[in-house]
């Protein structure tokens, strides 16, 4: 079975700090991985998401990277917002089976 | 237009009563996916339809748990003789074809607590 871990579980930054969250799992057997935003009280709305072909993704002040080698990805946001406060979650889908198996999220806040 | 909408949003049910949660997806979604939010867990992949295929229920924890998706569209989500440990947000997402290549686009969850 898939093991998704994301470090750290919590971060708290000033605004306009930049910042790295982390994503490990053990299977390097993943097809895609993506990232996803949850704010609370909601659903998740995917941010990025990377084929096991690429490297990296980018949108806007979001940048995702992926290293099937090592079993990581990363998102990292630039210029960071209190908008940007919000739980961030990883999940990988295998090369088989249609299941996401997703990490315990990172909740972020943005200190104004 | 619409997104995934789920329904009730919030359900509070005795142990051992039987519960029914209701997932529309995106209107020409093909693919269904259920997923269960436990306090401080990760999200847990729960069954996956996908047109007329026969789902995937590898993901329900217990045959108390059964889904189904009629006509191709809204699928509901049933949960027989509660538990406490049942007490979590489910969540629906669907996405256009099932393929890998597609991002998966959630409701916003219905949060249920047994007591």
């Amino acid at each position: 079975k898939q093991e998704v871990t994301q470090i750290p579980a919590a971060l708290s930054v000033p605004e306009g700090e930049n910042l790295v969250l982390n994503c490990s799992f053990t299977d390097s057997a993943i097809y895609n991985l993506q990232w996803f935003r949850q704010d609370p009280g909601k659903g998740l709305t995917s941010l990025l998401l990377i084929q096991s072909s690429q490297r990296e993704q980018t949108s806007g002040r979001l940048n995702a990277s992926l290293d099937k080698s090592s079993g990581r990805s990363t998102l990292y946001i630039a210029a960071s917002q209190p908008g940007d406060s919000a739980t961030y979650l990883c999940a990988g889908l295998r090369n088989t089976g249609n299941q996401f198996y997703f990490g315990t999220g990172t909740s972020l806040t943005v200190i104004p | 237009g619409a997104g995934v909408s789920q329904s009730p949003s919030n359900k509070v049910t005795e142990k051992g009563k039987d519960v029914e949660l209701r997932c529309d997806p995106i209107s020409g979604h093909t693919a269904l996916y259920w997923y269960r939010q436990s306090l401080g867990q990760g999200l847990e992949f729960l069954i996956y339809f996908q047109g007329n295929s026969a789902p995937d229920k590898s993901g329900l924890p217990s045959d108390r748990f059964s889904a189904e998706r009629t006509g191709g569209s809204v699928s509901t989500l049933t949960i027989q003789r509660t538990q406490q440990e049942d007490s979590a947000v489910y969540l629906c997402a669907s996405s256009p074809s099932g393929t890998p290549r597609e991002t998966q686009y959630f409701g916003p969850g219905t949060r249920l607590l047994v007591l």
